[in-house]
């Protein structure tokens, strides 16, 4: 149990376009799913919690209009990286949270790249 | 906000031998204490986890011991293996909804036969 997925594991993108980057939980319902970014040898570093059915709260220093948030439904959530650039590349990882859990349990992660 | 301090950095150790890595938090309201493990280019994994109300849990060779006076908590790995080498990341948070965990700096765990 407490399988969280996310797709893709690896994209390479052109400076100037957008990425979109899921994360389902597949069984169980997450109310809340975070989103973190993982530079090499470094810790996790939280940009966004994600609730469902409302807008996403961001971290200080991270760009609500950069990086958009939908968390659609119950299993669902999605990042989506605008207007990339090459500083944007890195292992972006999302968790999720069963209701009423504390425990948090992580997707495999997606490289992303921007050229 | 809380801040959460690990250390060592790195930790090299002999198969067979223990490893503690040590965590201390900020805010005396956190309540909820895992710890994750992470394989180069994997996800963290949760290996083990404390709730305040509990000064000890033991799993096989992995224990987790919390001081809430002393705001600290540790991981202890005994009889380490090889496969034991990965990054481990020890976090706090207050357990609430949409409260996000706050992750230590991590500890690379080197184990050598």
């Amino acid at each position: 149990g407490a399988v969280v997925s996310q797709h893709p594991s690896r994209v390479i993108c052109k400076s100037g376009t957008s990425v979109k980057i899921e994360c389902r939980s597949l069984d169980f319902q997450a109310t809340t799913m975070f989103w973190y970014r993982q530079f090499p040898k470094q810790s996790l570093m939280l940009m966004a919690t994600s609730n469902e059915g409302s807008k996403a709260t961001y971290e200080q220093g991270v760009e609500k209009d950069k990086f958009l948030i939908n968390h659609a439904s119950l299993t669902l959530s999605t990042l989506t990286v605008t207007s990339a650039h090459p500083e944007d590349s890195s292992f972006y990882i999302c968790s999720a949270r069963d209701l009423g859990t504390p425990k948090e349990f992580f997707g495999p992660g997606t490289r992303l790249t921007v050229l | 906000g809380e801040n959460v301090e690990q250390h060592p950095s790195t930790l090299s150790v002999q198969e067979g031998d223990s490893a503690v890595i040590k965590c201390t938090y900020s805010d005396s309201a956190s309540n909820y204490f895992p710890w994750y493990k992470q394989e180069l280019g994997k996800r963290p994994q949760l290996i083990i986890d404390i709730r305040s109300n509990v000064g000890e849990k033991k799993d096989q060779r992995i224990a987790v011991t919390l001081n809430k006076t002393a705001k600290h908590f540790s991981l202890h790995i005994t009889e380490t293996q090889p496969e034991d080498s990965a990054v481990y990341f020890c976090a706090a948070s207050l357990n609430q909804a949409g409260t996000a965990l706050i992750f230590g700096k991590g500890t690379t765990l080197s184990v050598s036969s």
